[in-house]
């Protein structure tokens, strides 16, 4: 079965500084990988996506992925984090026999 | 106006009342979902459907029914709430033929917070 492991359930950054923010995953072929955020009060928004090719995948906000099928893992970087990036981060797996897995999400603060 | 949305965006109500969460779409997309989010759990699969005529239990469907009344409408229904029914809903849609691929991204609507008492 397919599944995904956010292991940090919360983050706290410095504005300006760089962020990671790590997912593996469980999956018997290749993956389709997905990054969303949810804003407070707010619906999901997808940052990024990985069907196929190139492994680094550029989404919105400046955020970045890179697919490393040696590891399992999709992690999410930003250079440099800005106040507005304080959120809840959300990876997700599929396809699968139904509908996107999602990871537990991971909970980012913005220090100024 | 929003591509997918979500009424009541915020309920509350008793045990053992009948509540009816609506969904619908404006993006024509052939798939819809109801998930559950609880802190420290992500979102949770309740039920899916790929077209008006399939529709499919997901990973906690008890508790829950749905009916999707039309390709652009899929409700989700609590026939008797309790308390642990307490959470945010999220509709969410995808469209499987736009790109070739089997799942491709996942819409979600604003969701919906619901309080069972």
């Amino acid at each position: 079965a397919q599944s995904v492991t956010q292991p940090d359930i919360h983050i706290t950054v410095s504005e300006g500084a760089s962020l990671e923010l790590r997912c593996n995953y469980s999956y018997g072929a290749t993956p389709y990988l997905f990054w969303y955020v949810q804003s407070p009060g707010q619906g999901l928004q997808l940052l990024l996506k990985y069907f196929s090719g190139d492994t680094l995948v550029q989404g919105i906000k400046g955020f970045e992925a890179e697919f490393k099928r040696s590891q399992s893992s999709f992690n999410l970087r930003k250079p440099s984090v800005h106040w507005s990036d304080a959120a809840e981060y959300f990876c997700a797996v599929g396809p699968g026999r139904r509908a996107l897995t999602f990871g537990s999400g991971t909970r980012l603060q913005v220090q100024p | 106006d929003a591509d997918v949305t979500q009424t009541p965006r915020n309920r509350i109500t008793k045990t053992g009342k009948r509540i009816m969460l609506e969904c619908s779409q404006t993006k024509g997309h052939d798939r819809m979902y109801w998930y559950r989010q609880d802190p420290g759990l992500g979102l949770r699969l309740i039920y899916y459907s790929f077209d008006v005529k399939d529709i499919n239990k997901g990973e906690i469907s008890d508790g829950y029914s749905v009916s999707r009344q039309a390709q652009a409408k899929f409700s989700l229904s609590l026939e008797s709430a309790i308390p642990n029914q307490t959470a945010l809903y999220f509709c969410a849609t995808s469209d499987s033929g736009a790109s070739g691929h089997a799942y491709n991204e996942q819409f979600f609507g604003p969701g919906t917070r619901l309080t069972v008492l």
